[in-house]
């Protein structure tokens, strides 16, 4: 499968913008997605990603270089409740039939 | 808007015991995964299922996993013979089959505990 790189843990204020990256390496690329993991809870969607740019969705946007395998999620005027884990997840149609992979997860405090 | 539901919330079952897992996926989808996730660790792929068939698995779904589609609605994990490892969350997924940019949703999970 691919490798799929995110830092493990960040910490940020409350108020503030924090960029989580996620590296990747495929045989097929065919799109990136970012899930917000609470403890103990199902991943929910927050954007997909298959054209290079930036995708905004409210306070979050998801940007994705294809060339350089590497995609942010940026967050914006943080929040308490946006304290989880935040997983890059990569399909890939040459190596797992255009399944779709996790990477390990970042987890994120806000702190006020 | 529409939910994947699982059940049971929460299964303990003895080593060695046979234990079903359920899932009723979005009425309108037509791709469904499970997966696996170890307290305090990654969510891993177990299986895809599309048009009544498997259509990819990982090297943890052995033979001891299988999947099954029984009517309409649900989509069941068994594990045959459990073993303690085996302990983890085990989400259900499903996608609709309108286009590579739908998401999976997930199923709240079933925590499984091996004793």
């Amino acid at each position: 499968g691919q490798n799929i790189d995110q830092p493990t843990e960040m910490t940020a204020t409350e108020g503030a913008i924090v960029q989580i990256n996620c590296t990747y390496q495929t045989s097929g690329f065919n799109g990136l997605f970012w899930y917000q993991q609470h403890a103990g809870e199902a991943p929910t969607f927050l954007s997909y990603n298959v054209l290079d740019g930036l995708e905004e969705k409210g306070r979050f946007s998801s940007f994705l270089s294809r060339s350089k395998g590497y995609s942010y999620l940026l967050l914006k005027e943080l929040q308490m409740k946006d304290s989880a884990s935040y997983l890059c997840a990569v399909r890939d149609m040459v190596r797992d039939n255009n399944d779709m992979r996790f990477g390990a997860g970042t987890r994120l405090t806000v702190k006020p | 808007e529409p939910e994947v539901t699982q059940t049971p919330s929460h299964q303990v079952t003895q080593m060695g015991q046979e234990v079903i897992l359920r899932c009723v996926p979005i009425s309108n989808h037509l791709y469904f995964y499970w997966y696996r996730q170890i307290l305090g660790q990654k969510v891993e792929f177990l299986v895809s299922f599309y048009n009544n068939e498997i259509s990819e698995k990982s090297e943890i779904f052995d033979d001891q996993f299988s999947v099954e589609r029984p009517d309409g609605s649900n989509f069941t994990l068994k594990i045959r013979s459990t073993k303690l490892e085996d302990s983890a969350m085990y989400f259900c997924a499903s996608r609709s089959g309108t286009g590579a940019n739908q998401p999976q949703h997930f199923g709240d999970g079933t925590r499984l505990s091996i004793l």
